[in-house]
């Protein structure tokens, strides 16, 4: 049983720059999120697929950030132009369709900007 | 979103039961009450949920008050391993939202 995996588990990157990070959900899961959590605060909601549809994002979410979930499978998140107040990690979850909604998380992505 | 109101820490003595305590007074009907654990340097980990029983597993049991305002997470024997943040969170049919959860250190 293969969990939630992402890649990569640590990115460093200059200001301005641009990084993407790769989510593999489990495969049966239909919904798939992205969450950011800065040192201190719980993670918190950035968006989330069901299937191949991004149904919600979050206010956190600017012009900077994409994500996609191409064929339904794993995800990407995309943020352009980094600042240093992208410096974070990033968890991706999945789960699936339920009203209990029970999320398993990746190991999570860290990212610093300098 | 329904709030939920946890101790910042605790703090627990290796192989003695932890009560985790939760207030949820704005819950709704069909909120159901979840935890989850982030260990250091780890995503978090779903432990256990509830929407209206006592709920026991093989890592914790949940305590749900009668009225549903508040719920407490039961670790029957802690160990160093358990040492981490504990959230309690409400889900109903919305992404999770995490609040800033309680520290748990466990004492050798």
């Amino acid at each position: 049983d293969t969990g939630v995996s992402q890649d990569p588990r640590h990115k460093i990157t200059k200001r301005g720059q641009n990084v993407t990070f790769r989510c593999d959900p489990i495969s049966e899961h239909n919904r798939l999120y992205w969450y950011r959590q800065t040192l201190g605060q719980g993670p918190e909601f950035l968006t989330y697929f069901q299937n191949e549809a991004q149904l919600e994002k979050s206010r956190l979410l600017s012009d900077r950030f994409s994500a996609e979930r191409p064929k339904g499978s794993f995800s990407t998140l995309e943020i352009q132009r980094t600042e240093q107040g992208d410096s974070a990690m990033y968890l991706c979850a999945s789960s699936l369709i339920a009203r209990k909604e029970t999320q398993y998380f990746g190991p999570g992505t860290r990212l610093l900007v300098l | 979103d329904a709030k939920t109101t946890q101790p910042n820490s605790m703090e627990s003595n290796e192989e003695e039961p932890v009560h985790l305590p939760c207030n949820h007074s704005t819950i709704s009907g069909t909120d159901y009450i979840h935890w989850y654990r982030q260990l250091p340097s780890q995503g978090p980990e779903y432990v256990i949920h509830g929407l209206t029983s006592n709920v026991n597993n093989r890592m914790a049991s949940l305590a749900i008050a009668e009225d549903r305002k508040s719920s407490t997470l039961i670790l029957h024997r802690a160990t160093l391993r358990d040492a981490a943040v504990y959230y309690c969170i409400l889900s109903g049919n919305t992404p999770l939202v995490f609040g800033k959860g309680t520290r748990l250190s466990v004492i050798a």
